[in-house]
């Protein structure tokens, strides 16, 4: 079975400070790797994903993310957060095509 | 532009009651899905549908169930709601070979008393 781990259910940081928010994941097999973003009161959408290739990952609104497959790890980070940066952020794992889990989530609130 | 929608944002029913929840994709996809959202629990499959007439389990099914009559439509039926189902139900669509790139609705807020 596979898992994702979401260490921090809170961040708090400063506007225009740099932010990690960590994610774990753990599977026997070759993973896909996701991170949404739900605004409030939105819906999730995909933020960026990893299938293959390139461990450094881009996605939208200048966010990035990090493969590391020995340390099984997909930390999401932004050199510089701004206040509409505000959500709830969510590290995802699937198998190929089967079905996608979720990680319990972590709070970005960017302080002004 | 993907769009999914769902029937209702709040949604408040007594226990005991069957209660509909709503859902229509504009994409032509062929897969659907259910989730509750729970703080502390994230994102929690309830069931999802990979074509008409067709549905599969997820991790939570008990106490749901499902109907899928139409490609663009799923719905999630409780039969008989219990505070214990007080939740945000989120509803997605994805094509076939992008499950992962799942398209979201706002969600309802189901609040039953």
């Amino acid at each position: 079975a596979q898992s994702v781990t979401q260490l921090d259910s809170q961040v708090p940081v400063f506007e225009e400070a740099p932010v990690e928010l960590r994610c774990n994941y753990s599977s026997s097999v070759s993973v896909y790797l996701f991170w949404y973003v739900q605004y409030p009161n939105q819906g999730l959408q995909l933020l960026l994903k990893y299938l293959s290739g390139s461990t450094l990952v881009k996605g939208i609104n200048g966010f990035e993310a990090e493969f590391n497959k020995s340390q099984t790890s997909f930390h999401l980070r932004k050199p510089s957060v701004h206040i509409s940066d505000t959500a709830e952020y969510f590290c995802a794992v699937s198998r190929g095509y089967q079905k996608v889990t979720f990680g319990t989530g972590t709070k970005l609130q960017v302080i002004p | 532009d993907v769009k999914v929608t769902q029937s209702s944002r709040y949604l408040v029913k007594r226990t005991g009651e069957k209660v509909f929840l709503e859902c229509v994709q504009d994409m032509d996809h062929e897969n659907m899905f259910w989730y509750r959202q729970d703080p502390g629990l994230g994102l929690r499959l309830i069931y999802f549908s990979y074509d008409v007439k067709m549905k599969e389990k997820g991790d939570i099914p008990e106490g749901y169930s499902v109907s899928r009559e139409k490609k663009e439509r799923f719905s999630l039926i409780l039969e008989s709601a219990s505070t214990n189902q007080t939740s945000m139900y989120l509803c997605a669509s994805s094509p076939p070979d992008r499950t992962y790139e799942q398209y979201f609705g706002p969600g309802t807020r189901l609040t039953v008393t």
